[in-house]
């Protein structure tokens, strides 16, 4: 069974600064992806992640993948109010396989 | 404009009743998802299909039902077995492709009263 493990589950910060989102799977996985919620909203797509050593960067975000330490990061530089959400990884074992997300990190960028 | 439309947004739902949401995508994307979501949680798979007339259980299927007769249409019914209902519920959809993005839709509340 695919685990996904999001930390921190909840992030408070102040504008202009750097922090990193961790997300760890349990098991072979073919992609990772990360998303974006706004209170109340659908899940918007950030980031699909392919293969060992891939990185996506979109504007003061950037995603990595590690497929040996099962592990993918989410980056935020010089942090701004607009990037306050809710963000989520999943992995997905492969073909058309649904997606096993992890529980989410509450971000607050305070000015 | 292309895209996946969920119907209705809202719905409220009577103990016992059997309720359906409506998941239509004008995508030509094979596969087709629902997912649950209950407040402060993350996503949970219910069903998906990967092609029209098959679909398979995720991971809190029970109480669920779902169809799937055309390409573009993947109905969720949540049945009276569901005992309790109430949460998020968003449809997705993607191609089958290497590199493929999921694409969700804009999401159904379902309360019970």
């Amino acid at each position: 069974e695919l685990k996904v493990e999001q930390n921190p589950l909840f992030l408070s910060m102040q504008e202009g600064k750097n922090y990193t989102i961790y997300c760890n799977y349990s098991t072979t996985s073919d992609r990772l992806y990360w998303y974006r919620q706004d209170p109340g909203k659908s899940l918007e797509s950030l980031f699909v992640l392919l293969s060992n050593g891939a990185v996506k960067q979109e504007g003061r975000l950037m995603a990595s993948l590690d497929t040996k330490a099962r592990l993918s990061t989410l980056h935020i530089t010089a942090a701004v109010h607009d990037l306050s959400a809710t963000y989520f990884c999943a992995s997905q074992a492969g073909g058309a396989d649904g997606l096993t997300f992890g529980k989410g990190t509450h971000l607050i960028i305070q000015p | 404009d292309g895209g996946i439309t969920q119907s209705p947004k809202y719905l409220f739902r009577k103990e016992g009743q059997n309720v359906t949401l409506s998941c239509e995508q004008n995508l030509n994307h094979d596969a087709m998802y629902w997912y649950r979501q209950d407040p402060g949680q993350g996503l949970r798979l219910i069903y998906y299909s990967q092609i029209v007339n098959d679909f398979q259980k995720g991971d809190i299927a029970e109480g669920y039902s779902v169809s799937r007769e055309k390409k573009e249409s993947f109905p969720l019914t949540v049945t009276s077995a569901q005992k309790n209902p109430t949460a998020f519920y968003l449809c997705a959809s993607s191609t089958q492709g290497a590199g493929n993005t999921i694409y969700f839709g804009e999401g159904s509340w379902l309360t019970v009263v």
